[in-house]
């Protein structure tokens, strides 16, 4: 009963380097979710996918990529990371069938990038 | 970009006084109001869900309230114990884009003996 497993839970960059978080869910969710979150800023959504072979920008979506590699899976990528990537990155998931998209959260991926 | 508003930011009250926090969020193209529970070292979980004008929701000592009209939602918590210590998130999302939900910064809640 794994929900949603984010790797890696830590990892540190130095800038220009690149890398992509994992996201997989065991739930049969349609829709998946990438938020960043910063002190003082609350969740910040990054991008997301309504259903398998779709995604879309958040709020903040610039110097990220996404790919929805199946309806488990999505991945969010750093193809050059900065500074002001520094953050704890959250994947989520959701069952629109529901109704209301209710989130099941991962545990979560901090990044630093020096 | 939707504004989502939370108050207080912050609150440290005494074990046994009931407490409550407002979300006021857009009140046009309304879809779905949620509130998630945040504990530190942990993820956000799902308290509540509420899609409805005037629609009420509990759990235990801790309920929600919803007026899509002027655009707010309280949440209420009776008789606070210190494992209600955690950070309070709302979140709303608009209909047409349902599945995107936009966040507020939170109400940290502190609880002492």
């Amino acid at each position: 009963n794994a929900g949603v497993t984010q790797t890696p839970k830590f990892q540190v960059l130095k800038t220009g380097q690149s890398m992509t978080l994992q996201c997989a869910q065991d739930m049969n969710h349609n829709s998946m979710y990438w938020y960043r979150q910063d002190p003082g800023m609350g969740l910040r959504l990054i991008y997301y996918s309504a259903s398998e072979g779709t995604t879309d920008k958040g709020e903040v979506p610039n110097g990220y990529n996404v790919s929805r590699l199946n309806k488990r899976e999505f991945s969010l990528r750093l193809e050059s990371a900065a500074p002001s990537q520094t953050s704890v990155y959250f994947c989520a998931s959701s069952d629109r069938g529901s109704g209301a998209n209710v989130l099941t959260f991962g545990a979560g991926s901090r990044l630093t990038v020096l | 970009i939707l504004n989502v508003e939370q108050s207080p930011q912050s609150l440290h009250v005494q074990e046994g006084d009931s407490t409550n926090f407002t979300c006021s969020f857009p009140s046009s193209n309304f879809y779905a109001l949620h509130w998630y529970r945040w504990e530190t070292a942990k993820s956000p979980e799902a308290l509540f869900v509420m899609t409805l004008n005037g629609d009420e929701k509990k759990k235990g000592r801790i309920s929600a309230t919803l007026n899509t009209k002027e655009g707010y939602s309280y949440l209420y918590i009776k008789g606070s114990q210190p494992e209600d210590s955690a950070t309070y998130l709302c979140a709303f999302s608009r209909s047409g884009t349902a599945s995107k939900l936009t966040f507020g910064t939170g109400t940290r809640l502190q609880v002492t003996l």
